[in-house]
């Protein structure tokens, strides 16, 4: 099956600082999410990003697909953008399963 | 997006029994999906649950020990059976409200002694 990178495993900020997240994969795939992971444990959608690039607010993802990576921005980090962050794929059209990458733990330091 | 619930939040149980989770959306869908993640690890799909029709399992997991109901399309809910400690995770349902992007609700820690 596909394979989902994510790096870095880990990474500590301080809060402020600018971050960008990669998210790898090894074949074509359909559809592409990226989510947040609170402390808690709760899954918060960032992006539905199969292609292209978008912002919300102080995050932005680009998904090149042709070179089968994706880019998670964040900007002025904030202790709330603490958490695990999680990239997933769906890798043929219609059966709806998503394949979840390894995750970067992000922590943010006042 | 959708709102989606799940009960219980959290359970302590002990091995040997079983537990149900609840998983309830506020609008029908086809299909929802139920999600494993163990300690600090990432999320395994476990199984597809159509309504009218049994579940899809993944490679790795079996009706036997992850039994599925799917009696409407708001409604599934997700059995742990014959727990040991290695079923301690956190189980989360999903559903797909637009095509292609999934919502999850707030998971089940489940932790076995």
């Amino acid at each position: 099956g596909i394979q989902v990178e994510q790096s870095p495993p880990d990474l500590i900020l301080q809060e402020g600082a600018n971050s960008t997240l990669r998210c790898n994969f090894s074949d074509s795939v359909n559809n592409l999410q990226w989510f947040h992971q609170n402390p808690w444990g709760q899954l918060i959608n960032l992006f539905y990003i199969p292609s292209g690039t978008k912002q919300n607010g102080r995050l932005s993802a680009t998904t090149v697909a042709t070179e089968r990576y994706s880019l998670l921005y964040i900007s002025s980090s904030q202790t709330t953008d603490s958490g695990v962050y999680f990239c997933a794929v769906e890798t043929n059209f219609g059966n709806e399963k998503l394949t979840f990458g390894t995750g970067t733990r992000l922590t943010i330091i006042p | 997006s959708a709102v989606i619930s799940q009960k219980p939040s959290r359970d302590i149980c002990q091995r040997g029994t079983s537990l149900t989770i609840q998983c309830q959306v506020d609008s029908q869908v086809t299909m929802m999906f139920w999600y494993r993640q163990q300690p600090g690890q990432s999320l395994t799909l476990i199984a597809t649950a159509n309504q009218g029709s049994e579940a899809t399992y993944e490679s790795g997991f079996v009706i036997d020990k992850f039994p599925i109901s799917r009696p409407n399309l708001t409604f599934s809910t997700l059995t742990v059976s014959n727990m040991s400690p290695e079923d301690s995770s956190i189980y989360l349902c999903s559903v797909e409200v637009t095509p292609g992007e999934q919502y999850f609700g707030p998971g089940t820690r489940l932790t076995v002694t």
